[in-house]
């Protein structure tokens, strides 16, 4: 079965800062999908990011980058320049190829403070 | 095009009632997936429908719960007799497609169940 853990269940940075989320999977598949989920106060499930794992270049998006290490089967998300809109609960998720079931993660809750 | 609508928000009631939550999929879309949040963890799959159809049920819990997803109307999870262990926020989240890489699940802002 497939597990997705992420160690900082809170974390608080300044305004304009960077911070790095940390995710780990474990999984023996080898083809599989993994995203970072954004839920803010709204309980919106809000996709961040996301990542083929046959694909060694990391994903980006604006201020939001991924470092996939496939190997260590890490795969943490960074955000840059942070903004106080940036505070939410930040899912770190997992999917099979094959099979349109993502498993999340505990999530992370990160603060952005003024 | 509006995005995925559930309903209601909040619900409360109370042990051994039913409770039904609705969810209308994006237009067009005619994949619907049904997840629960428990406070602070993260959201757990419970089903996979397709119009008329039950695709993966493997996350449902075998007693007290169903889904639906008729051919006309939003996709109904119905939870009977419910238990506190019930309390949690339900999502639905619905894809053109089998949700995948391409092809992203849109959620919806999710139903707080509340078991008094």
């Amino acid at each position: 079965a497939q597990t997705v853990t992420q160690s900082q269940p809170e974390m608080s940075v300044q305004e304009a800062e960077t911070v790095t989320l940390s995710c780990t999977y474990d999984t023996s598949e080898s083809n599989y999908y993994l995203f970072w989920y954004k839920q803010p106060p709204s309980r919106q499930m809000i996709l961040v990011i996301r990542q083929e794992a046959y694909k060694q270049q990391n994903a980006t998006e604006n201020r939001f980058s991924v470092n996939f290490q496939k190997a260590a089967k890490s795969f943490s998300l960074k955000i840059s320049d942070s903004q106080l809109g940036d505070t939410a609960m930040y899912f770190c998720a997992f999917m099979k190829h094959d099979k349109p079931e993502i498993i999340f993660g505990k999530g992370t809750r990160l603060h952005i403070l003024p | 095009n509006a995005g995925v609508m559930q309903n209601p928000r909040h619900l409360v009631r109370r042990r051994g009632q039913e409770a039904r939550l609705r969810c209308s999929p994006m237009k067009g879309h005619s994949h619907v997936y049904w997840y629960r949040q428990l406070p602070e963890e993260g959201l757990k799959f419970m089903v996979y429908l397709q119009k008329e159809n039950i695709i993966d049920e493997s996350g449902m819990p075998k007693e007290r719960f169903s889904a639906e997803f008729p051919k006309e109307g939003p996709s109904i999870l119905r939870i009977q007799q419910v238990v506190r262990g019930d309390s949690a926020a339900y999502f639905c989240a619905s894809s053109l497609y089998p949700a995948g890489f391409s092809t992203e699940a849109f959620f919806g802002q999710g139903t707080r169940l509340t078991v008094v």
